[in-house]
């Protein structure tokens, strides 16, 4: 079915510390893995996104690890900030749209 | 920012009325959608379309209606039937492709049933 899991859905840190948010999908044949960013009151904005044929991106503090067989997918966020809380969702393909999974709230404090 | 738009900001509706909720986007992307986004909550698709005179139901599409006469617009009726339309309702664009593209967002109408 068409299903993308989240966890946590919470996560609270450290300032400087490192956040991982992960998510699974169901759809084997899914193959573009974005990861959107959405403070409070503002849109959802793209991050970082992967596509299947590469297992890790990054770019500065934030990268994404993909991992076909087990059909899951992580955000790493290293050194965190205050500026880094948010509302963070991944999403996976299916017939033309995103399935989003359900976000996951980052509080990263000073 | 980012070339998709939605009007007004902030809408008002008594209860049984009909509203409608602009989006409008300049990128010259075939594939539109709308989300429904409750406090705390994920965002859950309402409808989409992948060409202009086309459209698809998402998961919660009863209560809603959506039409796309135009590339560049998809305008979404809300309608008496939708008993709980209190939320906040974001419009996206994306080029059309199968295997998955960026969806770009619009700023958003929050929506409040007095």
């Amino acid at each position: 079915g068409e299903n993308v899991e989240q966890h946590p859905s919470t996560l609270s840190v450290q300032e400087g510390d490192s956040a991982v948010i992960k998510c699974t999908y169901s759809d084997s044949a899914s193959n573009y893995f974005p990861w959107y960013k959405q403070e409070l009151g503002k849109r959802p904005q793209l991050i970082i996104d992967i596509r299947s044929n590469v297992g890790e991106k990054k770019d500065q503090r934030i990268a994404v690890t993909l991992n076909k067989t087990a059909k899951h997918f992580s955000l790493h966020i290293t050194e965190t900030q205050p500026e880094d809380s948010a509302v963070y969702f991944c999403a996976a393909p299916k017939g033309g749209k995103l399935i989003f999974g359900q976000g996951t709230e980052l509080s990263v404090k000073p | 920012d980012g070339g998709i738009t939605q009007s007004p900001k902030y809408l008002f509706r008594k209860e049984g009325q009909n509203v409608t909720l602009s989006c409008e986007q300049n990128l010259n992307h075939d594939a539109m959608y709308w989300y429904r986004q409750d406090p705390g909550q994920g965002l859950r698709l309402i409808y989409y379309s992948q060409i202009v005179n086309d459209f698809q139901k998402g998961d919660i599409a009863e209560g809603y209606s959506v039409s796309r006469e135009k590339k560049e617009s998809f305008p979404l009726t809300v309608t008496s039937a939708q008993k709980n339309p209190t939320a906040f309702y974001l419009c996206a664009s994306s080029i059309f492709n199968s295997r998955g593209n960026e969806q770009f967002f619009g700023p958003g109408t929050r929506l409040t049933v007095l």
